[in-house]
């Protein structure tokens, strides 16, 4: 079965400083994965995805996220965190896998990201 | 492109009313997906269509809830009769069949039950 876990209702940290969200998944098949965030009031904004290639992938906004077959994780980073990156974050997994949920995005339950200044 | 159009913004109903919300995926994508999120449950899946067909509807609450793809550039969620446990946020995504890619979604309708 396809699932996506963020172990983290919620991450706080000061501003500046480094943050880490984290996301484990479960998936037949290669995953491919992506984060996403929603700001309030808002859709979801896809942030980066890992398809192949470089475990370490870039996206928008200075954020990053490392993908670590292993662990099975794809954790969400950034060196120095800002104020406006407070919002709420979502991981998802869709397997490469050609069953009948193919297509199909597997949504984490989202973390909540404070950063205060 | 717009990106994906979601109306209307915001929708409040009496309970027993029906309820029709409406999207207008990405032009070119082939799937579609509808999406209920609550503070209670999260981000839900309640059906995706590929191609205008329905793949998966067992995200469907129950069957009050029915959702149509008539064509490639239009699809409903209508709920009848509503009920005040529907109020939530509705989101549309679309995406391409090629697995790269990633989902687009609507702005959303935040719909409120009375």
């Amino acid at each position: 079965a396809q699932s996506v876990a963020q172990p983290e209702d919620q991450v706080n940290v000061a501003e500046g400083n480094p943050l880490t969200v984290k996301c484990t998944y479960s998936v037949s098949g290669n995953p491919y994965l992506f984060w996403y965030v929603q700001y309030p009031n808002r859709g979801l904004q896809f942030l980066l995805k890992y398809i192949t290639g470089d475990n370490l992938v870039k996206g928008s906004y200075g954020f990053e996220a490392e993908f670590n077959k292993s662990q099975t994780s794809f954790h969400l980073k950034k060196p120095s965190a800002l104020v406006s990156d407070s919002a709420l974050y979502f991981c998802a997994v869709r397997s490469s896998f050609r069953g009948s949920t193919l297509g199909r995005l597997y949504f984490g339950r989202g973390t909540q990201l404070t950063v205060w200044p | 492109d717009a990106g994906v159009i979601q109306s209307p913004r915001h929708e409040v109903t009496e309970m027993g009313q029906e309820v029709t919300l409406r999207c207008k995926p990405i032009s070119g994508h082939d799937y579609l997906f509808w999406y209920r999120q609550t503070m209670m449950r999260g981000l839900e899946l309640l059906i995706y269509f590929n191609n205008n067909v329905p793949i998966d509807d067992s995200g469907m609450p129950e069957d009050r809830f029915s959702a149509k793809m008539p064509n490639a550039s239009f699809s409903t969620l209508k709920i009848q009769p509503s009920e005040p446990r529907d109020s939530a946020v509705y989101f549309c995504a679309s995406s391409s069949s090629h697995r790269n890619t990633e989902a687009f979604f609507g702005q959303g309708t935040r719909l409120t039950v009375v």
